[in-house]
């Protein structure tokens, strides 16, 4: 089966524009997370979607940032007024119910702010 | 709260010279531990596990051993190839951290032939 998928690949944008990132996880996979890479950094989680529960925000860095997940399928994070400090690689995991800790990764949206 | 501490990169080895990434972790508990690689241009993905004091994963010719005494879980390979040039990550699954993986800052390897 397909693995976890993500678009765009590549976004550049202007300071102060909004973009929507979006993620496609493995099928039958409940858990869903966001999580952000800067340049030489670890990841930084973001966001955290388990089945029909509310989601884990806590990660999320300013209201700029929020993320929906339509279906329990489908996610889409969205950042208004970009700014540079954004620019970064936006990933996103999915994992089944049981094995929460082995998570499968998409390859990323490298979002540049300008 | 939980942290994971990686060795600083990059690695630069020469082919089929043995490989160590050391690791170190804070928990509170006995929590399970990973080792994740990112190859250029690809997703990141699971290399191997550990989930309980004294258990070895293994996967790809790697291998790395879960220590409670020294709080480590090194990640080991005694031959590399040029094809492991890739980032490593090191994360853990704790009692603190629920369904979170707390990450490591990764480590870059570089191999030459």
């Amino acid at each position: 089966g397909a693995g976890v998928s993500q678009s765009p690949s590549n976004k550049v944008t202007e300071k102060g524009k909004d973009v929507e990132l979006r993620c496609d996880p493995i099928s039958g996979h409940t858990a869903l997370y966001w999580y952000r890479q800067s340049l030489g950094q670890g990841l930084e989680f973001l966001i955290y979607f388990q089945g029909n529960s509310a989601p884990d925000k806590s990660g999320l860095p300013s209201d700029r940032f929020s993320a929906e997940r339509t279906g329990g399928s489908v996610s889409t994070l969205t950042i208004q007024r970009t700014q540079q400090e954004d620019s970064a690689v936006y990933l996103c995991a999915s994992s089944s119910p049981s094995l929460t800790y082995e998570q499968y990764f998409g390859p990323g949206t490298r979002l540049t702010v300008t | 709260g939980d942290s994971v501490t990686q060795m600083e990169g990059p690695v630069t080895l020469s082919e089929e010279a043995f490989l160590t990434i050391n690791c170190t972790y804070t928990a509170t508990g006995y929590p399970s531990l990973f080792w994740y690689v990112q190859y250029p241009g690809e997703g990141l993905q699971l290399l191997l596990k550990a989930t309980k004091a004294d258990d070895k994963g293994s996967n790809k010719g790697f291998e790395a051993t879960y220590r409670k005494e020294t709080t480590s879980f090194h990640l080991e390979k005694g031959s590399v190839q040029v094809s492991d040039s890739a980032v490593y990550f090191c994360a853990l699954n704790g009692m603190d951290s629920n369904y979170q993986l707390i990450w490591g800052a990764g480590t870059k390897l570089i191999i030459k032939p």
